[in-house]
């Protein structure tokens, strides 16, 4: 299993600024998840962070938007870099581990006003 | 590609009575398959999960799916609904247990009990 520890845990940000999102793994693993779920939707995955190479984004997501630094094989950021109301959701950390399924922080709620 | 159908934004039933969330897959490869539960303001934890072997499988919380691998379907069922089941309820899907390879989800649904 994982416990992952995620933060923020919510904030309230001006439209135009950036927030940086933190999320540390209590153990070593090669990949981590970012994922946005937006207000009464399903979760849509943002990148993969690989630690020690550029993340790589999805479809409809940008680096210049949610660049994302992997420093090290517990640690992972997410930035959410000028912000519209648009980008108000939340977002999640996730990992996957030898048992197959994957962990989840409890997510970052933002609200862009 | 992958990708996940719920069907049924929305349930409600009555306390006690049977609980089905209906979930189909599309997958190009044997899918691993799980069911997530979200409650409010909280993260996501694993209710059950299909990785190979026996298609019946149980987990947390009285929860048990089943993979029809001929209907392309991984239904979640509970006999007995309780109060605290109300919560959104997701189905995702994965082409591997790979530490690296990401999972699909469904839109998800959300569940009401009925007193």
């Amino acid at each position: 299993s994982a416990v992952i520890s995620q933060k923020p845990s919510r904030d309230i940000c001006q439209r135009g600024t950036s927030l940086t999102i933190q999320c540390q793994v209590d153990s070593q693993v090669t990949m981590m998840f970012w994922y946005r779920q937006q207000p009464g939707q399903s979760l849509t995955l943002i990148a993969t962070a690989n630690q020690g190479s550029e993340a790589t984004y999805e479809s409809g997501f940008v680096i210049d938007k949610f660049p994302i630094s992997r420093p090290n094989l517990t640690f992972s950021t997410l930035t959410v870099s000028n912000m519209s109301p648009e980008d108000s959701s939340i977002y999640l950390c996730s990992v996957r581990t030898g048992e197959h399924e994957a962990f989840f922080g409890q997510g970052t709620r933002l609200t862009v006003v | 590609a992958q990708s996940v159908t719920q069907l049924g934004s929305h349930v409600s039933v009555s306390e006690g009575a049977l609980v089905l969330l209906r979930c189909n897959y599309s997958s190009s490869v044997p899918p691993y398959l799980f069911w997530y539960v979200q409650y409010p303001n909280q993260g996501l934890q694993l209710l059950l999960k299909y990785t190979t072997g026996a298609t019946l499988v149980k987990g947390i919380n009285g929860f048990e799916a089943e993979f029809k691998k001929s209907e392309t379907s991984f239904h979640l069922t509970k006999p007995s609904a309780h109060m605290s089941d109300a919560a959104e309820y997701f189905c995702a899907v994965s082409r591997s247990n790979f530490g690296n390879e990401k999972l699909t989800f469904g839109t998800g649904t959300r569940l009401t009990i009925i007193p």
